[in-house]
Order: C-alpha cells, then sequence, then structure tokens
C-alpha cells in the first residue's frame, strides 16, 4: 500500500534547537496531520492540514501543507525537554478516511 | 475533538487464549478504526468498525482473527483470537467525530502472549 516517507528517522538535539522533520510521498494527498506520541500513549493530533500551501501553527509548532500535495514538514521552535517522544506524519488520500502513516521520527532533547 | 478510553490498558496472555478490547468515545463518532503498532514501529490500520455492520479489513487481517463488534456510535471492541507470541504488541482504537479527518486516538492495549 500507499506509504509515506518520513525524515529524520531520529534526532538527538540541545535544549532550545530548532527542529524540522518531514514526509513526502508519491502520491498527492487531501489531508496531512501531524502526531506526537509519547511512550506508552496513544498518537495526540498536533496539527491538520487541509490545503495545498496552507501553514499552520500550534505554540512552538508549526507545519506546513506543500504546494505539490506530496509533502509536508514540521517545524518545532525552542525545543525543551518535554518535546521528546516519536512525530508521526499522516494524510488522507482520494476520498478516503484511512490514515496512511509515516514510519516516526524519535525526538531526543537533551537538557 | 473525541476522548477515547480503551480497557484493559494492558494485559498478559497465554497462547491459545483470546482478549476482547474495549474502546469507549465520550461522543458519538461517524467511524472507528482499529491499529496495531508493534515495538519501534509505527501504525498499522486492522481494520475499519463500522455501525451496524460486518468490519472492513485490511489486507493481511481477517474477521476469524479479529473479530470487531461496532453496537453504536460510541462503542467498539476488538478480539484478539487463538494468540501467539506475534500478537505481542500495542493496539490502538481511533475515532473520527465529524467532516474534518481529524483521527483522535485511545491510550492503546499493550498486549504481551506468552
Amino acid at each position: 500500500g500507499q506509504q509515506l516517507n518520513q525524515s529524520p528517522q531520529s534526532m538527538f538535539i540541545q535544549e532550545g534547537e530548532d527542529v524540522s522533520m518531514n514526509c513526502t510521498s508519491s502520491s498527492i494527498f487531501n489531508t496531512w496531520l501531524w502526531y506526537k506520541q509519547d511512550p506508552g500513549e496513544g498518537p495526540v493530533l498536533l496539527i491538520a492540514l487541509y490545503k495545498a500551501g496552507e501553514l499552520t501553527s500550534n505554540g512552538r509548532l508549526t507545519a506546513q501543507f506543500g504546494i505539490t500535495r506530496k509533502d509536508s514538514f514540521l517545524n518545532i521552535s525552542a525545543s525543551i525537554p518535554s518535546d521528546v517522544g516519536i512525530y508521526f506524519c499522516a494524510g488522507h488520500q482520494g476520498g478516503s478516511e484511512k490514515l496512511v502513516f509515516g514510519k516516526g521520527t524519535k525526538l531526543t532533547v537533551n537538557p | 475533538s473525541a476522548v477515547i478510553s480503551q480497557k484493559p490498558s494492558r494485559d498478559i496472555c497465554q497462547r491459545g487464549t483470546s482478549l476482547t478490547i474495549q474502546c469507549q468515545v465520550d461522543s458519538q463518532v461517524t467511524m472507528m478504526f482499529w491499529y496495531r503498532q508493534q515495538p519501534g514501529q509505527s501504525l498499522t490500520l486492522i481494520a475499519t468498525a463500522n455501525q451496524g455492520s460486518e468490519a472492513t479489513y485490511e489486507s493481511g487481517f481477517v474477521i476469524d482473527k479479529f473479530p470487531i463488534s461496532r453496537p453504536n456510535l460510541t462503542f467498539s471492541t476488538l478480539t484478539v483470537s487463538n494468540m501467539s507470541p506475534e500478537d505481542s504488541s500495542i493496539y490502538l482504537c481511533s475515532a473520527l467525530p465529524g467532516s474534518y479527518n481529524e483521527q483522535f486516538f485511545g491510550p492503546g492495549t499493550r498486549l504481551t502472549v506468552l
């Protein structure tokens, strides 16, 4: 089935640094979603994007829906220790309500 | 949004037995889904739980192994049948409350099969 290519696979950064991760696809997506998953928890929705070119912020997080509709990125500014976790991109294609997930980016923040 | 709870949160089961996982949403939702997440991996969709009809299974998942019920718009169950150690995983329920394609997830059920 359709896969999303998410990169990087993992990141090790210092507290206060900015972070960027992205997802790409060979197919067009109609919706892009970014989730964060803490250990032992379910994914939590961070940002949802619905239109090509859309740029949306949620606190220190900013995400964009790529103009080609085949990619999206998530930026985290001024990282803090509680940003640690696994970030997943996900998207919808066509008229399907089924989500396709990326493989995740594991973020480690050193205080 | 939707607040989703799952029971049990974790279980350790013997090979050959079955476990039923419950998923409760705090409001009526249009669609509910079940996912599996193996350790260190991404989420894999098992099936869409359809209210009042049989679930729609993804390739590689069958009803005999993962029977699903959805008796109403707020509740669903997933049964993992005749378990083997390969079924050890986190099982996640999710819900789509409305028309914005924003899926919300439960906390997951961590299953270990011995």
